[in-house]
């Protein structure tokens, strides 16, 4: 069984559109993340949820807007897209644990590729 | 800026233990040490994690320093498979935000 899934795995797209990328978690999991990893392979945090409720929003453009219907869903939609927003756009869950320590699980990742 | 420094680059003979440094000198007392592993093109995989003992499961050792402010992953008989971006960030909560840094890219020669 799957335990992060995204959807699409592939999105090409022109500049200026707009585009959802959509993250399902079955592990249970309070809190949800999105990365971003550009051409230079950093992985950068973009946006974590816990139980539907923002919890760390970094500098990103509000072209980018997460949504969060359930604490099993985290979707990130884009507007107008830009080319700087070509990328490997991986979502993650983890488990809230008291007293800290918690590991995050990983999605198989959307490349993103604006033309 | 990540919290951790690491080589930016290893190579380890199959069969051969693949051991994985990380400096982390800054690292606060309630902060954990974790390591993740990304495989080409596949989402990063968690492999373990410690606070202050040592620890083991069955895909790796964590070796952490007394001081706290270094640790040394183990992967004892490393593969092909093994070959990967292996990263290690310091964290506490599901509240503060994860760093990852470069990491450290280990090549696995047959």
């Amino acid at each position: 069984d799957t335990a992060v899934s995204q959807t699409p795995k592939y999105l090409v797209t022109q500049m200026g559109n707009d585009k959802s990328i959509k993250c399902e978690q079955n592990l249970g999991h309070d809190t949800m993340y999105w990365y971003k990893q550009d051409s230079k392979k950093f992985l950068k945090i973009m946006f974590s949820y816990n139980n539907k409720e923002l919890i760390i929003n970094e500098t990103v453009p509000n072209r980018f807007s997460p949504k969060s219907p359930d604490k099993a869903h985290l979707n990130l939609h884009i507007n107008s897209l830009e080319l700087g927003d070509s990328a490997v756009y991986f979502c993650a869950s983890s488990p809230l644990v008291s007293g800290g320590g918690d590991t995050q699980y990983f999605g198989p990742g959307t490349r993103l590729t604006v033309l | 800026d990540a919290k951790t420094t690491q080589p930016t680059s290893m190579d380890c003979a199959e069969g051969r233990a693949a051991n994985l440094p990380c400096n982390h000198s800054t690292i606060s007392g309630n902060e954990y040490v974790y390591w993740y592993r990304q495989i080409h093109s596949q989402g990063p995989q968690y492999i373990i994690h410690g606070l202050k003992n040592n620890e083991t499961n069955e895909m790796a050792s964590l070796i952490i320093t007394e001081d706290r402010k270094s640790s040394t992953l183990i992967l004892p008989h490393a593969t092909l498979r093994d070959t990967a971006v292996y990263y290690c960030i310091v964290r506490q909560t599901s509240y503060d935000k994860v760093i990852f840094g470069p990491g450290t890219s280990l090549s696995v020669i047959p």
